[in-house]
């Protein structure tokens, strides 16, 4: 079965840059996105088909991909960029998957 | 603007059939493209997909609960509904619908989510 793998957890402190990365077979399928999801929250798109950013985001919040992986950066990190993140793919078979989900902590 | 809601039980017992329901507002069920899926999410965990309907109702489910899953629509209540059977207290969880729009593979807008407990 398709697997996104995502380090369980990231810690940065404020100001400085959070790489979140995404890896796995599908990863290389085209349009991978990233969701925010900050406790007792619904999801939220940060990233959509690899790299762009939906209106409202900041430019602070950035997607790259290559081969089979990805990679979510969040520049000059602030306290309300903790939150747990997922990345989603459609996998060769048209299911949809997400990653196990990194909590950023920003110390 | 887009908008979806889910509303539902809060308590199920096991053995018992889950209905939840996503009521949404701001665009049509039935364009061609357009989905809205479902997505459980229990405690501490992550996010797991479950179903997705189309607008040509097309209907896709998660391999693994494919057997216990239902996604059905009511196009003139803008509603579109889930059972899940044979519930479970390992199926406690958040449920979460959400829209992808036409040509995309992104979910865009989320409903607030409707927590489901499974115990006798």
């Amino acid at each position: 079965s398709s697997v996104l793998t995502q380090p369980p957890a990231v810690s940065v402190a404020p100001g400085q840059t959070a790489s979140i990365s995404c890896g796995g077979d599908d990863v290389g399928r085209p349009s991978l996105h990233w969701y925010q999801q900050k406790p007792g929250q619904a999801p939220v798109l940060v990233v959509y088909d690899d790299s762009v950013r939906p209106s409202g985001i900041p430019e602070r919040f950035s997607g790259f991909k290559s081969g089979n992986t990805a990679t979510l950066t969040i520049s000059r990190v602030e306290a309300g960029d903790e939150a747990d993140y997922y990345c989603q793919v459609w996998n060769s078979n048209s299911n949809i998957i997400f990653g196990g989900g990194t909590k950023l902590t920003v110390l | 603007q887009i908008t979806l809601k889910e509303s539902g039980p809060t308590l199920v017992k096991p053995t018992e059939t889950l209905t939840v329901t996503c009521t949404v507002s701001g665009f049509s069920l039935t364009t061609g493209g357009v989905a809205v899926a479902w997505i459980r999410q229990p405690p501490g965990k992550a996010l797991e997909w479950l179903a997705l309907i189309f607008g040509n109702d097309d209907q896709r489910y998660s391999p693994s609960l494919r057997s216990r899953l239902a996604i059905t629509r009511d196009t003139s209540k803008k509603q579109v509904v889930l059972t899940m059977t044979d519930m479970e207290p390992a199926d406690t969880a958040t449920f979460f619908c959400a829209h992808k729009d036409s040509g995309m593979t992104d979910f865009d807008y989320w409903g607030q989510g409707t927590l489901v407990t499974v115990s006798s």
